[in-house]
């Protein structure tokens, strides 16, 4: 089966923009989390999807969100971009129960200027 | 929430030595502990993971030990090899859902 993929792979844009990001998950698996990978913060969990639903979310903002589609495909959108913003977003993906193992795409590198 | 604490936060070791990197949790519901490698630029892969049913799990050269009542698990890295030079983190997931809490991370070097 083809890995988790992500796209873009890099991105940079300005304080104020907005960003998204794309995640297709390993075929017949509906779970996909999103993860801000950041030097300072490490890993951090923003937010999970399942069967088109958000079934958990993070600290984060709420200028952070996500939607899922039928096919499983995530995205995540950043509105109002800060600088603090700059860091490597992950999303993994899992077959379908809560405990699953989770499989993580390459990431998208955002850099905010 | 789940909070994850691990050490330490970098590891050198001769090549063929032992590593041992060790981590708790706080939450008591956490059932699923997974251990992840992360090389320079690269995505997390996991490398070994362990269920809160089992006390000691093996994959070659790695195996992974959980102790619930004190709530922390540990990795072990027998006979360790340059390729072994990498981040690793550990995580730990609840019942709702998948959301894994992660370890801060041991950057591991191994010298030849």
């Amino acid at each position: 089966k083809a890995g988790v993929t992500q796209t873009p792979r890099y991105l940079i844009k300005t304080r104020g923009q907005q960003v998204t990001l794309s995640c297709s998950p390993i075929s017949g698996h509906r779970s996909v989390s999103w993860y801000q990978q950041t030097p300072g913060q490490g890993l951090q969990f923003l937010f999970e999807y399942f069967s088109e639903t958000q079934r958990n979310k993070g600290n984060f903002p709420g200028r952070f969100s996500g939607r899922q589609f039928s096919n499983s495909r995530s995205e995540m959108n950043v509105s109002t971009l800060e600088l603090g913003d700059s860091a490597l977003y992950l999303c993994a993906s899992s077959s379908m129960t809560a405990g699953e193992t989770q499989y993580f795409g390459p990431g998208t590198r955002l850099l905010v200027l | 929430g789940e909070n994850v604490e691990q050490h330490p936060s970098t590891l050198s070791v001769q090549e063929g030595d032992s590593a041992v990197i060790k981590c708790t949790y706080s939450d008591s519901a956490s059932n699923y502990f997974p251990w992840y490698k992360q090389e320079l630029g690269k995505r997390p892969q996991l490398i070994i993971d362990i269920r809160s049913n089992v006390g000691e799990k093996k994959d070659q050269r790695i195996a992974v030990t959980l102790n619930k009542t004190a709530k922390h698990f540990s990795l072990h890295i027998t006979e360790t090899q340059p390729e072994d030079s990498a981040v690793y983190f550990c995580a730990a997931m609840g019942t709702a859902g998948n959301k894994l809490t992660f370890g801060g991370g041991t950057r591991v070097l191994v010298k030849p």
